[in-house]
């Protein structure tokens, strides 16, 4: 049965902190992999990684895949409050589907 | 652009009830899809459509049909409302050749 996990559940930090998330997979048929941050309402859109080893990085927020191993990591350094928020990953597999994990509820305390 | 909308935010319904969740893209994009998302279980696929014309069931279609009125427009459509439908659903979109889905704002839906 394909299936993403996601880990931890939950995340209590402080500003400053750096803070990793993690993701990983059982596709068939896998394609990518993409980490969306859900804040109140929609699931907006990070990275999408395809490669192994080639790391994407938007501002603080960097992401790597592993596809030997089957995992990604979400990395995030010196956190601040306004990254509060669900960070969710997806795999892609066949040409149109997205299966999610449940989650990662990071919350960044001052 | 507005992105993907959704209508309504929010709605209460009766055991039984039946509504339709409107959802609809400005983007030109050919896939849409219908997601659920309850706590713990993160965003599950009820039904998706990859083109104008086609529809298909996703992990969760028990309870649900489609329509794929246009290009811009899907609507989700619960015939008879029960407590378990009780959920968050979103809809999103993407083009041909990508990968990357984008989500409209959710409608919150309580069935009493």
């Amino acid at each position: 049965e394909d299936k993403v996990v996601q880990s931890p559940l939950s995340l209590v930090v402080h500003e400053g902190d750096t803070v990793t998330l993690n993701c990983s997979y059982e596709v068939t048929n896998f394609r990518s992999l993409l980490w969306y941050k859900q804040e109140k309402k929609a699931p907006t859109f990070l990275f999408m990684l395809t490669s192994s080893g080639i790391e994407k990085k938007s501002g603080r927020l960097s992401s790597i895949l592993d596809k030997k191993e089957l995992f990604s990591i979400l990395n995030i350094t010196a956190t601040q409050t306004g990254d509060s928020a669900i960070y969710l990953c997806a795999a892609v597999y066949n040409t149109d589907k997205l299966i999610f994990g449940t989650g990662t509820r990071l919350q960044v305390f001052p | 652009n507005a992105g993907v909308t959704q209508t309504p935010k929010f709605q209460v319904l009766k055991t039984g009830q039946s509504m339709t969740l409107q959802c609809a893209q400005d983007m030109n994009h050919n896939s849409m899809y219908w997601y659920r998302q309850d706590p713990g279980m993160g965003l599950r696929l009820i039904y998706y459509s990859a083109s104008e014309g086609t529809t298909d069931k996703g992990e969760v279609p028990n309870g649900y049909n489609v329509s794929r009125l246009n290009k811009r427009e899907f609507s989700l459509r619960l015939e008879s409302a029960a407590p378990s439908q009780t959920s968050v659903y979103f809809c999103a979109s993407k083009t041909s050749g990508q990968e990357t889905q984008y989500f409209g704002p959710g409608t919150r839906l309580l069935v009493l």
